[in-house]
């Protein structure tokens, strides 16, 4: 299956600080999807994205759709405790009926 | 309220005991699929389905099987489970998987246990 690079693995912030993930892919992917999930629950939908250079915000996340369409990444600024959580990054290829997902990023905020 | 339902939440159940997953979803979406989810590997694709009576097979189909025969229900069975299939399992759907707005909602997970 396809492979998705997501780094970095984990994370151990202060609250406050400014927070950036990314994900790499080995082919072409014309969607990305950001995801948070909290413990025991299921992944929630942050940020989708469809067109190569899309910036989108939502809230204090912005991600970006790269230019390669190899690439996205997460922005998350001025953390706050609420942000713990696992966030993957989701992607779907051209010619694909399947969205694949990063490993994930674990995101820990320390007040 | 838009949701996707798994049940059940938590099972333990012993080597070789078929169970089933069940799933529903009430938006009337055409796309459901099945994930596990393994510490380090992150979402893994079991099995999806286009449509009624649609199915394919994700990344990781061994030892599992679908049906679709209504639009809002996709059970996942496990007709002899091993230890090696306990995991975290996730039912989503959506749309499709073309165009814009197909981005997926998860159910709440199933944590399945085989001893």
């Amino acid at each position: 299956g396809q492979q998705l690079n997501q780094s970095p693995q984990s994370m151990f912030i202060q609250e406050g600080e400014d927070v950036s993930m990314n994900c790499t892919s080995s082919s072409i992917f014309n969607t990305w999807l950001w995801y948070k999930q909290d413990p025991g629950e299921g992944p929630v939908l942050l940020i989708a994205l469809y067109k190569a250079g899309e910036l989108t915000s939502n809230g204090r996340l912005t991600a970006q759709f790269g230019i390669t369409r190899k690439d996205s990444f997460l922005n998350i600024s001025a953390s706050i405790p609420s942000d713990v959580g696992i966030y993957f990054c989701a992607g779907r290829t051209i010619t694909g009926n399947q969205f694949y997902f990063g490993t994930g990023t674990s995101l820990t905020v320390i007040p | 309220e838009a949701q996707v339902t798994q049940n059940p939440r938590y099972l333990i159940t012993v080597t070789g005991k078929k169970l089933t997953v069940t799933c529903s979803q009430n938006m009337n979406h055409e796309y459901m699929s099945w994930y596990r989810q393994d510490p380090g590997l992150g979402l893994r694709q079991i099995y999806y389905s286009m449509n009624v009576e649609v199915t394919d097979k994700g990344d990781v189909p061994e030892g599992y099987k679908v049906s679709r025969k209504e639009k809002r229900n996709f059970p996942l069975i496990l007709e002899s489970p091993s230890p090696n299939q306990t995991s975290l399992y996730f039912c989503a759907s959506s749309r499709g998987p073309w165009g814009m707005n197909t981005e997926a909602f998860f159910g709440q997970g199933t944590r399945l246990t085989v001893v």
